[in-house]
């Protein structure tokens, strides 16, 4: 069975413009969660989805915002990015809804020039 | 951010020898806690988890231990391999309504051959 899977791999940015991030959650999920790793920093959570709605958020300013697709893949768009953005942006996905485990996919290493 | 780790904590392990690691938690009202373990460029792979009503919990060489009086996890690791080298992190799930984890500073784990 496939993991959660993330696009793209990398993505390099200028300070000002818009980067969209994307995940596949696991077959079956529903649930999706944006986490941002900044070198230091460790793992803070950014959005949480779940059947299409955004059901949490964290303590992210609004330029940071996403949504879920009918497929239950996601999407984390930032806007007039800082160069505080750069960080590895991880995508976890678990089955349900509530205590369920969350799983993990690689990551997209967002770096702001 | 809830999450802080301005400085990576390391253990240092012989192969073969028995692993600690320890992660105090913040919210007495969690009730649901996961070990995570994150290679250099990978996204956090899941090891093992345990309930709040559980204090202790077994897996494949892996056992965490919950002490919930003094809001204290630990995850041990027999006979430790190079291939367990990475960064632990615990987290802990405070509610299934936000469903949100936090997570701790994380430790590298170090295996010398």
């Amino acid at each position: 069975e496939a993991g959660v899977t993330q696009s793209p791999t990398h993505l390099i940015k200028t300070r000002g413009q818009q980067a969209t991030l994307r995940c596949s959650p696991i077959s079956g999920h529903t649930s999706v969660y944006w986490y941002q790793q900044a070198l230091g920093l460790g793992l803070q959570f950014l959005l949480w989805y779940d059947e299409g709605e955004e059901r949490n958020r964290g303590n992210f300013p609004p330029r940071f915002s996403g949504r879920q697709f009918p497929n239950y893949s996601s999407e984390l768009n930032v806007n007039a990015l800082e160069l505080e953005d750069s960080a590895l942006y991880l995508c976890a996905s678990s089955l349900h809804r509530g205590t369920d485990t969350q799983y993990f996919g690689p990551g997209t290493r967002l770096t702001v020039l | 951010g809830e999450s802080v780790g301005l400085h990576l904590p390391t253990l240092s392990v012989q192969e073969g020898d028995n692993s600690i690691i320890n992660c105090a938690y913040s919210n007495s009202a969690s009730d649901y806690f996961i070990w995570y373990k994150q290679e250099s460029g990978k996204g956090p792979q899941f090891i093992i988890d345990i309930r709040s009503n559980m204090d202790k919990r077994q897996g494949q060489r892996v056992t965490v231990l919950l002490n919930k009086t003094v809001k204290h996890l630990s995850l041990q690791i027999a006979a430790t391999q190079p291939g367990d080298s990475a960064v632990y992190f615990c987290a802990e799930n405070i509610d299934g309504a936000t469903n949100k984890l936090i997570f701790g500073t994380g430790t590298l784990l170090a295996v010398q051959p």
